[in-house]
């Protein structure tokens, strides 16, 4: 079955404290893994997708990069305004679900000034 | 903004009723996916279609459904509704190559 679980759940940092999330995997086939940022009450604002092991991208204060089995967020020196909900989403190849996404469950991060 | 716009953003109702949620892609997105995000469950893919036709399908329950219009617009039509269905539910949509994915602002739907 094909599973998404990041970790940790949540994650407190002072500002200036860098850190890693983690999205670890198991597809039967994997097209792309997706990094979203949520707001509370709000929609998923994307990130990244990633294709490849190796694969590196960068969005200000974050970097995402893939291995065969998982991805991490890096955030360098975070701000308050960097406090979301993390989600992380692989788009697999083969199935009913094929071309969609599936959601890990998210990680909380709360950065305090 | 990711310019996927959902109506109407807040809706309370009935448990046994029926509502319609709207959806409208991206300038050009042929793709519209329909999310559901409960506070136990995440986020869990409903259904997808591409250019009116479906093309996937996840959880979705029987009374619930969905439908591409030749605009493209799309609305999920929820019957028969229960507590257990409130939630957040999202639209998003995506071009031809379903490299980026973007969501709207959902809707929130509270049964009571």
């Amino acid at each position: 079955e094909d599973q998404v679980t990041q970790s940790p759940e949540a994650l407190r940092l002072q500002e200036g404290e860098s850190s890693s999330l983690n999205c670890s995997y198991t597809v039967s086939g994997l097209r792309g893994l997706f990094w979203y940022r949520q707001d509370p009450g709000k929609g998923p604002e994307f990130l990244f997708t990633l294709y490849s092991a190796g694969e590196e991208k960068e969005k200000e204060r974050l970097k995402a990069t893939l291995t065969k089995k998982e991805s991490f967020l890096h955030i360098t020196a975070p701000k308050p305004e960097d406090s979301a909900t993390y989600l992380c989403a692989v788009q697999v190849l083969y199935g009913g679900s094929q071309g969609n996404l599936i959601f890990g469950k998210g990680t909380k991060l709360s950065v305090k000034p | 903004d990711s310019g996927v716009t959902q109506t109407p953003k807040h809706l309370i109702t009935a448990t046994g009723q029926r509502v319609t949620l709207r959806c409208s892609p991206r300038s050009g997105d042929l793709s519209v996916y329909w999310y559901q995000q409960s506070l136990d469950q995440g986020l869990q893919f409903l259904i997808q279609y591409y250019n009116g036709e479906e093309r996937a399908k996840g959880n979705i329950l029987e009374r619930f459904s969905a439908q591409q219009f030749p605009d493209l617009h799309s609305e999920l039509n929820l019957s028969s509704l229960e507590l257990g269905d409130s939630a957040l539910y999202f639209c998003a949509s995506s071009g031809t190559s379903g490299n980026t994915i973007y969501f709207g602002e959902g809707s929130w739907l509270t049964v009571v």
